[in-house]
C-alpha cells in the first residue's frame, strides 16, 4: 500500500466551479500537510501548508485535514482557467522526510 | 530574487555517459533534496543533504551520486549505472532540517536518452 494515495484525474470543470481535490494516507503519525501546484514543465509551487488537523484558508483556496479519517482536501472556489495544473499533496511526520501523492491533473474550461 | 535555480532545463545523455545536473539556491537553506518525477508517480527521493559535506541516500539512490561542498550548491550526477534515467529531476530546499517549514522547488531538468 502506498503511503499517500491521490486520484490522478484528469478532473475537468467549467470556469467558476468549486473544485475539490483529495488525498488519503496510511501513516497516522503524519502531522504536516502541504498542497503544491505544478504547471507543465515547471517545478511544484507551494500553495498551502497546514499543521495537524483543521482548516486553513488563503484567498480562493481552503485546505482541510481530517486526521481521524486520514484524509486531506484542497478546495478551490471560483476556479479559473489559470488554475489548470497538476496538484500534488505532500505530508510528513518530521521534516526532511516527505511523502508525495502522484498528483491530480485539473482542467478548468473557459 | 531568492530561489532555486536548476540547469540545464533539458539534457540529453548518450549510452555510457555520466551527466551532471546543477542545483543552486540563494535562500540560505541548510537542507537540499533531489527528486525524480515520472508520469503517474509521485516524487521519489534520490538523495538529500542536511548540512555541507554530508548527504544521505533516499529511496532510489542507485545509479546516482551527489556532492555538497557549498551550502548553496547540490549537484546530482546521473551515472551510466542508471539504466532508466529518462525523467524530470527536481531539486528542493528547506530552511533547516527541523525548521518545520515546507520544501521549495526549482523548475526542474528534463533528462532524456539519445
Amino acid at each position: 500500500q502506498k503511503e499517500v494515495e491521490q486520484d490522478p484525474g484528469p478532473l475537468s470543470v467549467p470556469e467558476g466551479a468549486i473544485v475539490s481535490l483529495n488525498c488519503t494516507y496510511s501513516n497516522s503519525a503524519f502531522q504536516y500537510f502541504m498542497w503544491y501546484r505544478q504547471y507543465s514543465r515547471k517545478g511544484p509551487e507551494l500553495l498551502m501548508y497546514t499543521y495537524s488537523s483543521g482548516n486553513k484558508e488563503d484567498g480562493r483556496f481552503t485546505a482541510q485535514v481530517d486526521k481521524s479519517s486520514k484524509y486531506i482536501s484542497l478546495f478551490i472556489r471560483d476556479s479559473q482557467p489559470s488554475d489548470s495544473a497538476t496538484y500534488l499533496c505532500a505530508m510528513s511526520e518530521v521534516f526532511n522526510k516527505f511523502y508525495f501523492g502522484s498528483g491530480t491533473k485539473l482542467n478548468v474550461k473557459p | 530574487d531568492g530561489g532555486i535555480t536548476q540547469s540545464p532545463k533539458y539534457l540529453f545523455r548518450k549510452e555510457g555517459q555520466n551527466v551532471t545536473l546543477s542545483c543552486e539556491q540563494n535562500l540560505n537553506h541548510d537542507a537540499m533534496y533531489w527528486y525524480r518525477q515520472d508520469p503517474g508517480q509521485g516524487l521519489r527521493l534520490i538523495y538529500y543533504s542536511q548540512i555541507v559535506n554530508d548527504f544521505q541516500k533516499g529511496d532510489i539512490a542507485e545509479g546516482y551520486s551527489v556532492s555538497r561542498e557549498k551550502k548553496e550548491s547540490f549537484p546530482l550526477t546521473v551515472t551510466s549505472a542508471q539504466k532508466n534515467p529518462t525523467a524530470f529531476y527536481l531539486c528542493a530546499s528547506e530552511g533547516s532540517p527541523y525548521s518545520n517549514q515546507p520544501q521549495h522547488f526549482g523548475d526542474g531538468t528534463r533528462l532524456s536518452i539519445l
